[in-house]
């Protein structure tokens, strides 16, 4: 059983760029949920993904959007990066939406310059 | 507005004695309650959970312990060992809702000295 994997580990854009990062959900799971981890925080919850449909959204503005693909693997996309978004970007997958329990990736750490 | 607080930022424990953190919430829609285990440069890992039907909850060494009233859980790690050094964070589910978004607190940085 493989777990969740995120890629890339590191990143450096710019102010204004956009970025992508991928996620892979562990095996067997169908629901991968996106969050950000800013230094010294929790994580805070962007949105969730279920079977290829948006499932739910906290509080983050639209530049942030994301996709699930029928393998249920999945894409956070953020347009016109901002200085305050850097921070670990962690994605998390369960089986079915109302599953509580959910398995992190390693994360992706984005740094705005 | 800080629904989910550790108001510890750290606790330093000796080895083969008890580790317990605290996290307090606000909100009473919370039915659900978990503890992550997070090492630097890895995601959370999953330790234990409990639902609000609940008042305890125990898996080997670590067993969590809720208090509704109080809107307060707390994790006991009996006996504590370094490799437990991590950062430990307390997040909620609320019920009624058709999704599964987790609320964190900010964390608590556990040290355990042999």
């Amino acid at each position: 059983e493989t777990g969740v994997t995120q890629s890339p580990t590191h990143l450096i854009k710019t102010r204004g760029q956009q970025v992508t990062l991928r996620c892979s959900s562990q095996s067997g799971h169908n629901t991968v949920s996106w969050y950000q981890q800013a230094l010294g925080q929790g994580p805070q919850f962007i949105f969730q993904y279920y079977r290829e449909e948006e499932n739910g959204r906290g509080n983050f503005p639209p530049r942030f959007s994301g996709l699930q693909f029928p393998n249920y693997s999945s894409e956070l996309n953020v347009n016109a990066l901002e200085l305050d978004d850097s921070a670990l970007y962690l994605c998390a997958s369960s089986w079915g939406s109302f599953e509580e329990t959910q398995y992190f990736g390693p994360g992706t750490r984005l740094l705005v310059l | 507005d800080q629904q989910v607080k550790q108001n510890s930022p750290s606790l330093s424990v000796q080895e083969g004695r008890i580790s317990i953190l605290n996290c307090d919430y606000t909100n009473s829609m919370f039915d659900y309650f978990l503890w992550y285990k997070k090492y630097p440069a890895e995601g959370p890992t999953f330790l234990i959970s409990i639902s609000s039907i609940k008042d305890k909850n125990e898996d080997g060494r670590f067993t969590v312990f809720l208090n509704k009233s109080a809107k307060h859980l707390s994790l006991h790690i009996v006996p504590s060992q370094p490799g437990d050094s991590a950062v430990y964070f307390c997040a909620a589910r609320a019920g009624g809702t058709s999704y599964g978004k987790l609320t964190f607190g900010q964390g608590t940085i556990l040290t355990v000295h042999p």
